[in-house]
């Protein structure tokens, strides 16, 4: 069964301040990972998307990459911003189910 | 555009009874996905509908069940409530289905569920 794993659980950093989210899974044979943030309450956003033969996707001050046969995936963030303050949930398509992880909650102080 | 809507947006339920949530997919999309979220846990995948067929389920008993209608709005169904079925329930529109394109998901804002 796919595992998830986002480390760390909650990561608080001064603006204007460069970052890293980490993402692993367990199971390399997945079609695709998303990246997405999530408001207190509210449903999620879609950041990112990247296909299995990718290795990385932008936008803006966005970077994800992806390791498939390591398993693992990365968020950058770069010069945050409060508003950047969220969850950050990556997902996996293994192809008959999406897989989540439990987040990270990034607080970025003025 | 009209983007991912969901109805109720909070419904409070006792054990034992039965509860039903909308979902109306982005425009053009053929598929929606149903996920359950816990308080501090990640979505857990319920299942998915692609043109009106159930498309891939996750870990979850019989009573969830689900339809898509023929314009791919959706319900999700879940009888007999049990206290832990208290979560934030979360659908999401694709072009895709699970093994296709890989397009991006959308998500609704959710229905709150309390059960008592």
């Amino acid at each position: 069964k796919q595992e998830v794993t986002q480390i760390p659980a909650a990561l608080s950093v001064p603006e204007g301040e460069n970052l890293v989210l980490n993402c692993s899974f367990t199971d390399s044979a997945i079609y695709n990972l998303q990246w997405f943030r999530q408001d207190p309450g509210k449903g999620l956003t879609s950041l990112l998307l990247i296909q299995s033969s990718q290795r990385e996707q932008t936008s803006g001050r966005l970077n994800a990459s992806l390791d498939k046969s390591s398993g693992r995936s990365t968020l950058y963030i770069a010069a945050s911003q409060p508003g950047d303050s969220a969850t950050y949930l990556c997902a996996v398509n293994t192809g008959n189910q999406f897989y989540f992880g439990t987040g990270t909650s990034l607080t970025v102080i003025p | 555009e009209t983007g991912v809507t969901q109805s109720p947006t909070h419904l409070i339920k006792t054990r034992g009874q039965q509860v039903t949530l909308r979902c109306s997919s982005q425009s053009g999309h053929n598929t929606v996905s149903w996920y359950q979220q816990a308080l501090g846990q990640g979505p857990q995948f319920i299942f998915q509908y692609y043109r009106e067929e159930e498309n891939g389920r996750g870990n979850f008993p019989p009573r969830f069940s689900g339809l898509q209608f023929p314009n791919y709005s959706s319900e999700l169904n879940v009888n007999a409530l049990e206290l832990d079925d208290s979560a934030l329930y979360l659908c999401a529109s694709s072009l895709a289905g699970l093994a296709g394109a890989g397009d991006t998901q959308y998500f609704g804002p959710g229905t709150r569920l309390t059960v008592l």
